[in-house]
């Protein structure tokens, strides 16, 4: 089985510009969470989506939005970029809302210049 | 306010030898634990999880055990292996339902040939 996959690995933008990240979960799994890793920060929950809705969300501001698919895949898109959100964004995929463990893609990194 | 601890950012071990990685946490609600493993430029791998109701899981070389009382879990590695050097995550949720994990900010194990 395929694994998380995400889109594209590495992106350079600047300032003031928005950007739109993929993630394609794991085969039949239904629950897609982003997060956002910087140097000793460990990983910061952004949202989670199951069916297309939104069930959770991290406290990140409304620059960071999100979406989900019918076929389960998600976008999430930072608009009016700022040096801060030069990070290594994560997508982590369970079977559901229940599943107790995620299972992560290799991420993308984004630099801000 | 840090939920999940670990309070060891980098830790050095000869090949052959036992890892011991520690963490901590302070909500009472979590009760189940994960441990990722993430290497440079890919997403975190889980490694392996421990629910509330046991105080000790194994997988091969890693071990992971849970004292409730003192709200610390560690994952043993043993033997460490070169191929083990990684930053190690740990992360907490309460079980089931739709509920995020917390993750610490990684401690970074080097194992030395």
């Amino acid at each position: 089985k395929a694994g998380v996959t995400q889109t594209p690995r590495y992106l350079i933008k600047t300032r003031g510009q928005q950007v739109t990240l993929s993630c394609s979960p794991i085969s039949g799994h239904r629950s897609v969470s982003w997060y956002q890793q910087t140097p000793g920060q460990g990983l910061q929950f952004l949202f989670e989506y199951f069916s297309e809705t939104q069930r959770n969300k991290g406290n990140f501001p409304g620059r960071f939005s999100g979406r989900q698919f019918s076929n389960s895949r998600s976008e999430m898109n930072v608009s009016t970029l700022e040096l801060g959100d030069s990070a290594l964004y994560l997508c982590a995929s369970s079977q559901g809302p229940e599943a107790d463990t995620q299972y992560f893609g290799p991420g993308t990194r984004l630099t801000v210049l | 306010d840090q939920q999940v601890k670990q309070n060891s950012p980098s830790l050095s071990v000869q090949e052959g030898r036992i890892s011991i990685l520690n963490c901590d946490y302070t909500n009472s609600m979590f009760d189940y634990f994960l441990w990722y493993k993430k290497y440079p430029a890919e997403g975190p791998t889980f490694l392996i999880s421990i629910s509330s109701i046991k105080d000790k899981n194994e997988d091969g070389r890693f071990t992971v055990f849970l004292n409730k009382s003192a709200k610390h879990l560690s994952l043993h590695i043993v033997p460490s292996q070169p191929g083990d050097s990684a930053v190690y995550f740990c992360a907490a949720k309460p079980s089931g339902g739709s509920y995020i994990p917390t993750f610490g900010r990684g401690t970074s194990l080097i194992v030395h040939p």
